[in-house]
């Protein structure tokens, strides 16, 4: 298994500002996930982050607005940039471990 | 491309009743299907993990079954309790270690 943590566990923002998310994992991990869910809405991947290379970025997702740092196998930060409104989700970081995808707590942000 | 839907998108169920949710999916080359239990505000705890090969999986008073060729999955909840009220959500791998892709989850509450 894999037990995930993630900082900061909620946050309340200004629209123009930027929040960087942490995602901390206990073992080292090939691929980890960064997810969204919007309120009432179920989860949609925003990009895959891989250690030592640029992110995968899903359809609608663009690394200017959603910039993903991996420094190493344990570690990853999403920052959401040039907040508005529409940005008010949770976001939660993933990884797959022995077939099994573990979950972080998520983040919840509230844009104003 | 792979849709992957939940019905009903909620149920409520008196204490004690055995229930069924469904989740059905377009692409059926599946690599697995997880279920997940979201509690409101909480992340994503995984409860039962199908590979492709396989046709169900059992974990206490949940069974998973899994049809591929049809692109179904149901979840049974055998004497189902209050504790057991949250939001499932079925999701499917199309590669191993890749990307989940969620349905929209059914709530479900158990009444006391």
């Amino acid at each position: 298994s894999a037990v995930i943590s993630q900082k900061p566990s909620r946050d309340i923002c200004q629209r123009g500002t930027s929040l960087t998310i942490q995602c901390q994992v206990d073992s080292q991990v090939t691929m980890m996930f960064w997810y969204r869910q919007q309120p009432g809405q179920s989860l949609t991947l925003i990009a895959t982050a891989n250690q030592g290379s640029e992110a995968t970025y899903e359809s609608g997702f663009v690394i200017d607005k959603f910039p993903i740092s991996r420094p190493n196998l344990t570690f990853s930060t999403l920052t959401v940039s040039n907040m508005s409104p529409e940005d008010s989700s949770i976001y939660l970081c993933s990884v797959a471990a022995a077939e099994t995808q573990y979950f972080g707590p998520g983040t919840r942000l509230l844009v104003l | 491309k792979q849709e992957v839907t939940q019905i009903p998108a909620a149920l409520s169920v008196p204490e004690g009743e055995n229930l069924v949710l469904n989740c059905s999916f377009t692409d059926s080359a599946i690599y697995n299907l997880q279920w997940f239990r979201q509690d409101p505000g909480k992340g994503l705890t995984s409860l039962l993990l199908i590979q492709s090969s396989q046709r169900e999986q059992t974990s206490g008073r949940l069974n998973a079954s899994l049809d591929k060729s049809s692109g179904r999955s149901t979840l049974y909840i055998a004497a189902s309790q209050p504790g057991d009220s949250a939001t499932y959500l079925c999701a499917v791998s199309n590669n191993q270690g890749g990307k989940l892709i969620f349905g929209q989850g059914t709530e479900l509450s158990v009444k006391p």
